[in-house]
């Protein structure tokens, strides 16, 4: 099983700032990586997949990197809509697993 | 627009069964794969099963395999997960969600059903 990993377990950012969040996975997942944001009450909302490319309608402030074992969610300039919990997810094999999230809170 | 629609959800003993449904809407269903992820309360996010688009190939974790059977009906556009032996730590919000394609990520989710098991 590849365990994913997520750093840190909670930030803290000013809207306006920008935040990065990192995801490590335990081997080599090539590109096969997402990340998802999720709101109090709310389902997953794609966010990012193949480790870089924006989902349908996710705004140009949303940047993911990496390849490999390394990863990263960058958000340029933090919107109040944007706190919430991130979590990153690899799908190179099953079976698929969630890293344990990162919740992005105003400082 | 897909849409994504969980029922079945409730409550139920521990060692019970209950059987969940999604109901899909929007896109060519029998074109992708289609997934469970639950969330126990407070917790993250724990895939539990996924099924190919015609339903000949199936997956589970390890936490779920011998008591969740996924299964899906492509001319009533539905997704099933069948639950038995039911255990306390079976409680969560079930979603399901469509792939981008084929064993792809998971690129829409439906809002959930909630599964709770009692002792």
């Amino acid at each position: 099983e590849i365990v994913m990993t997520q750093s840190p377990a909670t930030l803290s950012v000013s809207p306006g700032e920008r935040a990065t969040l990192s995801c490590r996975a335990s081997q080599s997942v090539s590109s096969n990586l997402v990340w998802y944001q999720q709101k109090p009450g709310q389902a997953p909302r794609l966010l990012i997949y193949g480790a870089s490319t924006r989902a349908t309608g996710i705004p140009a402030r949303f940047s993911g990197s990496g390849s490999g074992t390394e990863f990263t969610l960058t958000i340029s300039s933090l919107q109040s809509e944007d706190f919430a919990v991130y979590y990153c997810q690899q799908y190179s094999g099953w079976p698929r697993t969630f890293g344990q999230g990162t919740k992005l809170e105003n400082k | 627009e897909v849409q994504l629609l969980e029922s079945g959800g409730g409550s139920v003993q521990r060692g019970g069964s209950l059987r969940i449904s999604c109901a899909a809407s929007g896109f060519e269903f029998n074109r992708f794969s289609m997934t469970w992820v639950r969330q126990a309360p407070g917790k993250g996010l724990e895939w539990v099963s996924e099924i190919s688009g015609f339903g000949g190939t199936m997956y589970y974790a390890d936490s779920v395999k011998g008591r969740f059977t996924v299964s899906r009906d492509n001319s009533r556009n539905t997704l099933d997960l069948q639950m038995n032996s039911l255990r306390a730590e079976d409680s969560a919000v079930y979603y399901c969600a469509k792939g981008r394609n084929m064993f792809g990520p998971f690129e829409s989710w439906g809002q959930g059903t909630l599964v709770t098991v009692s002792s």
